[in-house]
């Protein structure tokens, strides 16, 4: 069965700075990939979708990119910002048509 | 337009008890989802309701149910509870069943089982 696999390390990164985190998936290629925040104490917020034929998409400070061959999909915060600081999660559909979500990604940003 | 709301926010029970917990979707959304938090297992799909009828339920255990009423508003039931059950139990509306629709999250309610 489909899996998605993130880094489960928090990822400290300077203001200013790109963070970049990383959702792998593990057998079929999805139809497309979508990308959470995740703030404590409250539900995901959807931030962006990007589908199977599309290598990249963008929305302001935001860029998620969709990887075929590598079965991955990168996500970037440019810019960052210690308001950007909570936890990244992606989901897939795999059957059922229900979201199947990683584990999530932490990131903290420094002042 | 008024988000998705989850009442209760928080919740104590203890085990063998049974607990019921009420979603209700952003307005004129009819799809409801489920899903249980924990930091162990994440986020994990627990069943979708659309125009009252349940479409799609995740791999737990029948002591895990749910309904939809007329107006989307949706309950999720959890009998004879167990200490694994304590959780963050989130829902999410979209306005039909696709999953390419955004989700839209609500809060949650923490239960804890003692």
């Amino acid at each position: 069965s489909q899996k998605i696999e993130q880094n489960s390390e928090a990822l400290n990164i300077q203001e200013g700075k790109t963070a970049t985190l990383t959702c792998n998936y593990t057998n079929y290629s999805p139809a497309y990939l979508q990308w959470y925040r995740q703030d404590p104490g409250r539900g995901p917020v959807f931030l962006l979708l990007i589908r199977e034929n599309e290598k990249e998409k963008r929305k302001e400070r935001l860029k998620v990119t969709f990887d075929t061959t590598l079965k991955q999909s990168l996500f970037h915060i440019t810019a960052s910002q210690p308001a950007d600081s909570a936890t990244y999660l992606c989901a897939c559909e795999t059957g059922r048509r229900a979201l199947t979500f990683g584990s999530g990604t932490r990131l903290q940003v420094q002042p | 337009k008024a988000g998705v709301t989850q009442t209760p926010r928080y919740l104590i029970k203890t085990r063998g008890q049974q607990v019921t917990l009420s979603c209700s979707p952003i307005s004129g959304h009819r799809s409801v989802s489920w899903y249980q938090q924990t930091p162990g297992q994440g986020l994990q799909f627990l069943f979708e309701y659309f125009s009252e009828t349940q479409r799609n339920k995740g791999n737990f255990p029948g002591r895990f149910s749910g309904r939809q009423f007329s107006n989307s508003r949706s309950e999720m039931n959890v009998s004879t509870l167990e200490l694994g059950d304590s959780a963050l139990y989130l829902c999410a509306s979209s306005l039909s069943r696709g999953t390419q629709e955004t989700q839209y999250f609500g809060p949650g309610t923490r239960l804890l089982v003692l």
